[in-house]
């Protein structure tokens, strides 16, 4: 079973940019043909997606970010990463990682990670 | 770009009762591109239909999706104490996902 757990700091200053992780679990990247991607939730609000990336590492984003946005895939290590950067307060929110073999929806997320942006 | 809009934005309903909650899109989308997840309080979302009115794995048969064009329903036949949460529906066009803003379904 895929398992997905996102890691990285959970206080990022404005200006900086924001660096995820996320580490799979129970399969090897390079070996499956799914599609890997970023959804954030700011606190009280509703969900927003950030980017996917293909197994064959074609990279999708929100058009509303995609200015700010990279995700990539380190197959060595098994994880996929996103980073966002030049960050306000706005990008205060609950991150999740999650994937699918089909890009049309997410079926398998991580349990989220809270990042905050503030000085 | 698809807006996605859900309403009520809060449903109130007792237990036992049946749940009604629309997705429309600001255009025609197609049905094999609109999903619906729940997302409880302090989890991750968790998908339930697929392509309009396919049940993800291990989703009980009280939910249900339909719907086409511009208009997708999500319906709970008899809410469950676990059912009383938020839900989104979201589409997938043009390599890009897109959520509604979520209707929450509360304990009346």
């Amino acid at each position: 079973q895929l398992l997905l757990q996102e890691s990285g700091p959970g206080l990022v200053k404005p200006s900086e940019t924001l660096s995820l992780t996320c580490t799979v679990s129970g399969s090897s990247i390079s070996s499956t043909t799914y599609y890997w991607g970023w959804v954030r939730q700011p606190p009280g609000k509703g969900l927003e997606w950030i980017g996917s990336i293909s197994y064959g590492g074609s990279t999708y984003y929100n058009p509303s970010l995609k200015s700010r946005v990279t995700i990539s895939v380190d197959t060595s290590k098994n994880q996929f990463s996103l980073k966002l950067s030049s960050v306000t307060a706005a990008d205060t929110a609950v991150y999740y990682c999650a994937t699918d073999p089909n890009p049309i929806a997410f079926d398998i997320w991580g349990q989220g990670t809270l990042v905050t942006v503030s000085s | 770009e698809i807006v996605l809009t859900q309403s009520p934005g809060t449903l109130s309903l007792s237990p036992g009762e049946r749940a009604t909650l629309s997705c429309r899109a600001s255009q025609r989308v197609s049905s094999s591109y609109l999903a619906w997840y729940q997302q409880r309080p302090g989890q991750a979302p968790r998908l339930l239909i697929y392509s309009a009115s396919v049940r993800a794995a291990d989703i009980p048969n009280r939910f249900s999706g339909s719907g086409s064009g511009t208009d997708f329903t999500l319906t709970i036949s008899r809410l469950e104490p676990e059912d009383f949460a938020v839900y989104y529906c979201q589409h997938y066009g043009s390599s890009l996902l897109t959520f509604g803003g979520g209707t929450k379904v509360e304990i009346k």
